[in-house]
Order: C-alpha cells, then structure tokens, then sequence
C-alpha cells in the first residue's frame, strides 16, 4: 500500500459509542494531522503530530482523544459524541511544516452520530 | 475568524470554456498558496501552488495568479474538460514562519458540463 490510509470509510456510531478512525502513511513522513470537513466549511485542522510527539490541538472537545503511536501511524478515539461531530475525517502527512506539495491526505473516514 | 475564504460555493462552466476559481486572504503573513482538487469519496490532492515572490505559476492547462496587493489569488483551468468537475480547495501557508500550518478555504465546486 501506498500514500495515506484511513480506516473505516464508514462510520456510524451512537453518543454513547466508543470507536476509533486509524490513518497509516507509508510515505515515510514525520508529520502527520487529522482534519475535520463539515459540508460548506473550510477544512479545519484539528491536531498536528511530529516526530509522534502531539504540536498543536486547536481547541478540540476532550471526547476527540488522538494517538500516534509512531511515525506511521496515527488514531483518532472518539466518545461520547454529538451528532453535530457527523463529518468527514481526514488524515493527512507531510515531510516538513508545510512541502512545495503540501499535504498528502488519505480518503476519510465519513462519520454519522446518530 | 476565517483568514482563507473562497465565497462561490458552485461554479458551473461548459467543457472547452475557462474556469476561474477565486480565493481571497486576510493574514499577510501568508507566503505560500496551493490549490487542492477533491473527487467525492476521496481525499484532497494537490494540484498546483504559488510562491509570494511570483504572481503568477502555469502547470499545464492549470493556472494560478496571485495579487497580493488585493489579497487574491485565483485558479484558471482551459479548457475546462467534464473530468475537471471536483471540490477546489484554496490554502495558504506562512511557510517562512515556525510552527506554519496550511489553512483552508470552503472549497468551491466546479462543475464542467459537456
């Protein structure tokens, strides 16, 4: 596999629900971010991992908990949530701050809170 | 505070016509500019990005140009082909600061009819 991964592509889930949405990038990167997109809004950057160590957390509600386990990897715990959270997930990676390229993202995880 | 903002939320265009996507910024310590394309059901992927030192970066049928005395940068795409219909999203980046982080707009959708 290449570029960045995100599992599940799907997910729904209750307010009472614990799940996880994992991101692996094979692209050696040492940065990586998840990202929530809610319909007509811009893409809003959530945390930013590097080196695995945790450099931002952008006023997130403490019912989004990530991990990064190391470099390649990259979880976002989710519970009890709202159903206002229902959105697309994305994981991103990067070499560096920000590369000629940007970010690589990986396809997102669609979340329903039901 | 939204410091990245793309105000058409839909852009409708005939195949073989130019499409002009706008973006506007507010924080002028942005020197760095990408365009991201996205097809439902997947992730953002980079398209083509501009420099504050340049006005203008042309990769192919794909051109971007930015005015920084207005704050505005703009996406140009001819001809527009059916396959060009996507989210196109604007980020900015203040790539000589520390800690920088790309920033997003709403993303506008292009749809190319034929």
């Amino acid at each position: 596999e290449t570029g960045v991964t995100q599992t599940p592509r799907h997910l729904v889930m209750g307010m009472t629900n614990k799940k996880s949405l994992k991101c692996e990038q094979h692209l050696g990167h040492n940065a990586m971010y998840w990202y929530k997109q809610s319909a007509k809004k811009p893409l809003e950057l959530m945390f930013v991992y590097s080196l695995e160590e945790r450099v931002e957390n952008n006023s997130v509600p403490s019912r989004f908990s990530p991990e990064c386990p190391n470099s390649s990897h990259l979880f976002l715990h989710l519970h009890t949530l709202q159903p206002e959270d229902s959105a697309l997930y994305l994981c991103a990676s990067s070499q560096g701050a920000v590369p000629a390229e940007g970010y690589t993202f990986g396809s997102g995880t669609r979340l329903t809170v039901v | 505070d939204q410091q990245v903002k793309q105000n058409s939320p839909s852009l409708s265009v005939q195949e073989g016509r130019i499409s002009i996507l706008n973006c506007d910024y507010t924080n002028s310590m942005f020197d760095y500019f990408l365009w991201y394309k996205k097809y439902p059901a997947e992730g953002p992927t980079f398209l083509i990005s501009i420099s504050s030192i340049k006005d203008k970066n042309e990769d192919g049928r794909f051109t971007v140009f930015l005015n920084k005395s207005a704050k505005h940068l703009s996406l140009h795409i001819v001809p527009s082909q059916p396959g060009d219909s996507a989210v196109y999203f604007c980020a900015a980046s203040g790539r000589g600061a520390s800690g920088s982080r790309l920033t997003f707009g709403e993303g506008t959708q292009l749809t190319v009819n034929p």
